[in-house]
């Protein structure tokens, strides 16, 4: 079954500082990958997204994700980060599992940014 | 960017009663989809509709849970009756097509069944 596992449920780090968020998904076929941030009282926002190509994809807000398939990880990186990425981040990936396009969520990682 | 629309976005019933998660997907889009999440929990794929019909439902789409769209309208899921284990976020998506695999969402409905 397909399945992504975010194996840090909370990460506090000082603005300014550098981040990765960690997500390794399970899905024997053509993966396509999703990084969503949720702010309070929000809907899921698109951060970025791979499908195919440059396993580094860069999204907005600074945001970028490389795609490993050795290693079956989709982390997300930011070199800086300022306080209002403060968020919950949600790695997906989706897929042809079955005859429909749905979309297999991690659990989260809550970001916490001190300033 | 595109939006999708969730009315209302809290709601809190009684157990038993019927409650009716209204969702207004992105204007062109064709696919359309209901999620839930249980608080600290992950979100989970409820059931997909398409052209009138149900493509697809996961085991947590219970016999009481229902998806329509009439005439265009607001794409809703109505849960009669609703249980304690219903409390919950439901997250309404829509995409345009069958090759697009993004979905884009809405902000939730927080459903809290006393």
């Amino acid at each position: 079954a397909q399945s992504v596992t975010q194996p840090d449920a909370r990460v506090t780090v000082s603005e300014g500082a550098s981040l990765q968020l960690r997500c390794k998904y399970s899905y024997s076929g053509t993966p396509y990958l999703f990084w969503y941030v949720q702010y309070p009282r929000q809907g899921l926002q698109l951060l970025l997204k791979y499908y195919s190509g440059d396993p580094v994809v860069q999204g907005v807000n600074g945001f970028e994700a490389e795609f490993i398939k050795s290693n079956s990880s989709f982390h997300l990186r930011k070199a800086s980060v300022h306080w209002s990425d403060s968020a919950v981040y949600f790695c997906a990936v989706s897929g042809s599992f079955s005859n429909t396009n749905k979309v297999v969520f991690g659990t989260g990682t809550r970001l916490q940014v001190l300033p | 960017g595109p939006k999708v629309l969730q009315i209302p976005s809290h709601q809190i019933i009684d157990m038993g009663q019927m409650v009716t998660l209204n969702c207004d997907p992105v204007s062109n889009h064709l696919y359309f989809y209901w999620y839930k999440q249980i608080l600290g929990q992950q979100m989970e794929f409820l059931v997909n509709f398409y052209n009138g019909k149900v493509m697809e439902k996961s085991k947590l789409f219970k016999d009481q849970f229902s998806v329509e769209r009439p005439d265009g309208s607001y794409f809703t899921l109505k849960i009669q009756p609703t249980a304690l284990e219903d409390s919950a976020v439901y997250f309404c998506a829509s995409s345009p097509d069958w090759s697009s695999y993004e979905q884009y969402f809405g902000p939730g409905t927080r459903l809290t069944v006393l």
